[in-house]
Order: C-alpha cells, then structure tokens, then sequence
C-alpha cells in the first residue's frame, strides 16, 4: 500500500511569511495528525482528526496556526505568520482508527529565518 | 511524574548483544502501547505494537508488556549497527481530562558498536 505523503519536504521561509504543508494518509485512514518534532524531543501532537472532524486541538497555536481535512482525506497545515521558533520538523501520520498503530510520512523541515 | 518515560542514553552495545529499552507509563488505564524506530533525519517507523500482558515476538524484537508494573521493554537480539537510532515509545489510552490520549516518551538512543 502506498504510505503517507507529504509535501514539501524542506521550507526555509523568513519570519513573518505564511507557509502551507500538505498530506495525503493511507487510503482508508480515518484518523489523521500533525505533529511538530524538534531535535532530540518526541513528537508533540497538533492537531487529531476523526475523519473530517477535528477532534483534539488543544496543543495548535490557535493565533497563527490552522489545519483542515477536506472531505476526511488530504489535509493541509498553515501558519501565518511563522516565527523563528516555528522551525521543527512537522510530521503527518494517519492510523485505521484512534487505537490503530500510526503510520508516519516523510516529513517537511521548516526553517525559519 | 511524566506520563511516559524512557531513558535518553546513548544505550551502547557491542555488535551481537541484546538491547535492552525500557518504557514506563503513569495511567494504568492505558490500552495500547507501540514501539517506533527514528533514524537521524527520518521519521518514526513502527516496529512493534503489544496490547496484553506478556512477550510478542517479531524476527530479533520482542516486546514485553507488564501492565501491573506499568512498563513496556523492547528487546533486540544480535543487535546490528543498522539498529543504530532513537527508540520512542507511545501509550495509547492516556487519560487527559475526559479524552484519552497517545503519549510519547522523549525517546532512548542506541549505538551498536561493530
């Protein structure tokens, strides 16, 4: 089956500017995330979605951060305006459902300078 | 206490030996529990997933759950330098609130050394 896939792989953008990162799950994933990943921590969950539904949101910067999950399948992730502290690795994954281990894409490294 | 933990290393071994990676949970009420592999620059990929009591084998990885004790092992045998990475360790089924939540640890480092 085809993994999970994400683009773009690299950013670099300058403080202030908008960016947008998209993912496609595994055909037939209902569950979908976005984690942010920083140098040596864990994964830091973003956002979760429930098919179309976005269903834990407490950990997204509500102020400059947005996501959604057009029709429960692709999903884009936003920020605007970025930060230097945006810079991190931000990681789409998806599951079966909410108890299903999660499959992760490649990733996209953000730099922000 | 944190909810998952797991000690940072580096865990370094001699080409051969076993491995021996350590997870502990805070919520007994935990459900699920996964074991991913992380290359440096790459993401996480899954290795094992245990959700009873007891060992689940898999080629030269065993996972080893002890829900009254709260910790989940994973074990490597013949340990290779490809094992070389960090081990991150995930519980599903955290309490958070009135939701439950899957949790990672920091992750272990593991060097093999030829």
């Amino acid at each position: 089956e085809a993994g999970v896939v994400q683009s773009p792989r690299y950013k670099i953008i300058e403080k202030k500017q908008p960016v947008a990162f998209w993912c496609n799950p595994i055909s037939g994933h209902n569950t979908l995330y976005w984690y942010r990943q920083n140098l040596g921590q864990g994964p830091e969950l973003l956002i979760r979605y429930e098919n179309e539904e976005a269903v834990d949101d407490s950990q997204l910067p509500k102020d400059r951060f947005s996501a959604e999950r057009l029709k429960g399948v692709d999903s884009t992730l936003k920020i605007q305006p970025a930060e230097l502290g945006d810079s991190a690795v931000y990681l789409c994954a998806s599951s079966l459902n909410r108890d299903s281990p999660l499959h992760f894409g490649n990733g996209t490294r953000l730099t922000v300078t | 206490q944190k909810e998952v933990e797991q000690n940072s290393g580096p865990l370094s071994v001699p080409e051969g030996a076993i491995a021996s990676l350590n997870c502990t949970y805070s919520d007994r009420g935990s459900q699920s529990f996964f074991w991913y592999r992380q290359y440096s620059g790459k993401s996480p990929e899954l290795i094992m997933s245990i959700y009873s009591n007891g060992d689940k084998e898999d080629g030269r990885f065993t996972a080893q759950l002890n829900k009254a004790s709260q910790y989940v092992s994973l074990l490597i045998r013949d340990s290779q330098p490809s094992d070389s990475a960090t081990y991150l360790c995930a519980v599903n089924g955290v309490r958070a609130g009135n939701n439950r939540k899957l949790i990672w640890g920091l992750g272990t480092s593991l060097a093999v050394n030829p």
